[in-house]
């Protein structure tokens, strides 16, 4: 069984919808919590990082994290054409967080249609 | 603009070559990953380094070799090109704060013949 688990998709939604896109885990020593986005043929980039649970909000993208149930989520708020990416959530268990070794999970497609 | 770059972004190579990727950073950060990404498997750790004369394996580090004479660069050496290797490799860079991101470049695409 893999530390990280996420449904590949794709997922499929008309532009202005809510996207909810989901990880869950094994590994109770994670304790940095991140989502990147991965446009085709790019390198991924950071969108949200949360540490420990709770939620955070950054504009149109909101980052859950529920420790006790080991689930973390990623909603997007009035989905743009602009969205459709993969979005691979990403965990730490170090001490240096973000900065350390990343075990990701195997990414979501998402497809924002017009 | 730091930033940080790959070459080459597409290879192909027969099996039992030595092939070298390079990865250089002008952040100036001390910790340096190389990952490899296939479909069903995500991104998975290769090796990475802290800091200059620092080297470790990571998750699937077998067939790969890596050292760190300077803080700017990183190549990948795969010692005897295997088809099993035909990936998308990426390579990232961070500050080393818990909170910082890293920084990924936009892969090399290489394929093993």
């Amino acid at each position: 069984q893999k530390e990280v688990e996420q449904d590949p998709g794709p997922l499929s939604v008309p532009e202005g919808a809510i996207v909810s896109l989901n990880c869950t885990y094994s590994n109770s020593a994670f304790q940095y919590f991140m989502w990147y986005r991965q446009y085709s043929r790019k390198g991924p980039e950071l969108l949200m990082y949360t540490y420990s649970s709770g939620n955070k909000e950054d504009g149109r993208f909101t980052a859950q994290v529920d420790k006790s149930s080991k689930y973390i989520s990623l909603f997007i708020r009035d989905s743009q054409p602009s969205d459709s990416a993969t979005y691979l959530c990403a965990m730490s268990s170090s001490r240096t967080g973000t900065a350390s070794k990343l075990t990701f999970g195997t990414g979501t497609r998402l497809q924002v249609t017009l | 603009d730091a930033e940080i770059t790959q070459s080459p972004r597409h290879k192909i190579t027969e099996t039992g070559r030595q092939v070298t990727l390079a990865c250089h950073q002008t952040w100036n950060h001390n910790n340096m990953f190389w990952y490899r990404q296939d479909l069903g498997h995500g991104l998975r750790l290769i090796h990475y380094s802290y800091g200059v004369h620092d080297t470790n394996k990571g998750e699937v580090s077998d067939g790969y070799s890596v050292s760190r004479s300077n803080t700017e660069d990183l190549p990948l050496t795969l010692e005897s090109a295997a088809s099993s290797q035909t990936s998308v490799y990426f390579c990232a860079s961070s500050a080393g704060r818990p909170d910082q991101p890293q920084h990924f470049g936009d892969g090399t695409r290489l394929s093993i013949l």
